[in-house]
């Protein structure tokens, strides 16, 4: 099993619907998670960084965060073309000697 | 733009061969990250440095190496390429010395081993 898992998608929504995406983990200790958009060919762009438990709204996009299930979510509202992208959770434990893990990505198309 | 910047933007090679990746961070930055993204692998961590000193290590082979000077900007050392070595390879720098702070990722180098 691996550590981050997250639907590969393609999710393919019409322009102005609500978007949901998800990661889920394995390991119970990562504390901090991230949402990155990438578009094709370029570098992976930090959007949301939480940490713990909750939510947290950043305009249009909110994230959540579910310790207990080990789930993670990214809820995207009033999409739009430009969010065309794949979008890759990650997340960390944050000690001295850790590393952050990413999940594959789920690609996105949101349709005019 | 991120501030972080990577050069070349595409390398073209043949096997066998040895490239130089060069990163430099965003200002005020201590660490940088190396990561390799193909198809089929995703985006899997390499090394990170900070300020000068080794950090982390993840997946990364013996034929690679890194280093970041004095002035902060690092370089990717891949040699003896192999065909499996095709991909893009980011930078990435944040601000703490943890691997979890939040991390600004350069536009990325492609590599291309023929």
């Amino acid at each position: 099993q691996k550590e981050v898992e997250q639907d590969p998608g393609p999710l393919s929504v019409p322009e102005g619907a609500i978007v949901s995406l998800n990661c889920t983990y394995s390991n119970s200790a990562f504390q901090y998670f991230m949402w990155y958009r990438q578009y094709s060919r370029k570098g992976p762009e930090l959007l949301m960084y939480t940490y713990s438990s909750g939510n947290k709204e950043d305009g249009r996009f909110t994230a959540q965060v579910d310790k207990s299930s080990k789930y993670i979510s990214l809820f995207i509202r009033d999409s739009q073309p430009s969010d065309s992208a794949t979008y890759l959770c990650a997340m960390s434990i944050k000690t001295s000697y850790d590393k952050v893990i990413f999940g594959p990505g789920t690609s996105l198309s949101v349709i005019p | 733009d991120s501030g972080v910047t990577q050069t070349p933007k595409h390398l073209i090679t043949a096997t066998g061969q040895r490239v130089t990746l060069r990163c430099s961070p965003r200002s005020g930055d201590l660490s940088v990250y190396w990561y390799q993204q193909s198809l089929d692998q995703g985006l899997q961590f390499l090394i990170q440095y900070y300020n000068g000193e080794e950090r982390a290590k993840g997946n990364i082979l013996e034929r690679f190496s890194a280093q970041q000077f004095p002035d902060l900007h690092s370089e990717l050392n891949l040699s003896s390429l192999e065909l499996g070595d095709s991909a893009l390879y980011f930078c990435a720098s944040s601000g703490g010395r943890l691997a979890g702070s939040e991390q600004f990722f350069g536009p990325g180098t492609r590599l291309t081993v023929l």
